[in-house]
């Protein structure tokens, strides 16, 4: 079945610094990628998303770029910032079905 | 306005008790989602409904039933509770297009005691 494998974590920065979180996915067809974002004691909140391949996600200076040849959806900023601590999520959707990875934690120190 | 709702948002109760978790979202949406998110942060779909039809239950004990009375609302009943029933559990909703995402609420922390 469908599936997403992110990075694991804890990943702990220090602001100002050049982030990656790496996600894969598994999927038959074209799925819809996602990267969510939970901060502490919140629901999930849409980071970004792209629709098809080599679509590119941006938002709040976060981007991320549908990789088909590589199944990727890898999530980059290029200068953290101690609000950008929280947990990480990438996902898929079909329809009415969304799969999550992990989550990855990202804290950012002054 | 909240767009998707769920009560209560603690729920602590011993073990074999039955609770229920309700879910309203005001989005006109078709499709709602349970997700339950474990200690480690770890998010698994658990029920997915569409217009009040069962889509996927994502081998899920038999404990668990939801119900969906109107699209506008998806409850999670579960009885017996066990200790490793505790969890966050996050109600979700979509347009159940390929290329839409879903709207989380705020999540029900529940603790079996």
């Amino acid at each position: 079945g469908d599936s997403v494998t992110q990075m694991e974590g804890p990943v702990t920065l220090s602001e100002e610094a050049f982030l990656t979180i790496n996600c894969t996915y598994t999927a038959t067809g074209y799925p819809s990628l996602f990267w969510y974002v939970q901060y502490p004691g919140e629901g999930l909140q849409l980071l970004l998303k792209a629709t098809k391949a080599d679509d590119k996600g941006s938002n709040k200076g976060f981007e991320a770029t549908y990789r088909k040849e590589t199944t990727s959806f890898h999530l980059e900023k290029g200068s953290v910032q101690v609000s950008d601590s929280a947990v990480y999520f990438c996902a898929l959707s079909r329809q009415d079905d969304m799969r999550f990875g992990a989550g990855t934690r990202l804290t950012v120190k002054p | 306005d909240t767009a998707v709702s769920q009560t209560p948002k603690y729920l602590v109760t011993q073990m074999g008790n039955d609770k229920s978790i309700k879910c309203e979202q005001n989005l006109g949406h078709d499709t709602m989602y349970w997700y339950k998110q474990d200690s480690k942060k770890f998010l698994k779909i658990m029920f997915s409904y569409n217009n009040k039809e069962l889509i996927i239950n994502e081998t899920v004990p038999n404990r668990f039933s939801p119900k969906s009375p109107d699209k506008a609302h998806l409850n999670l009943h579960i009885n017996s509770l066990e200790l490793g029933d505790s969890a966050v559990y996050f109600c979700a909703s979509g347009l159940g297009v390929r290329h839409t995402e879903a709207f989380f609420g705020q999540g029900t922390r529940l603790t079996v005691v």
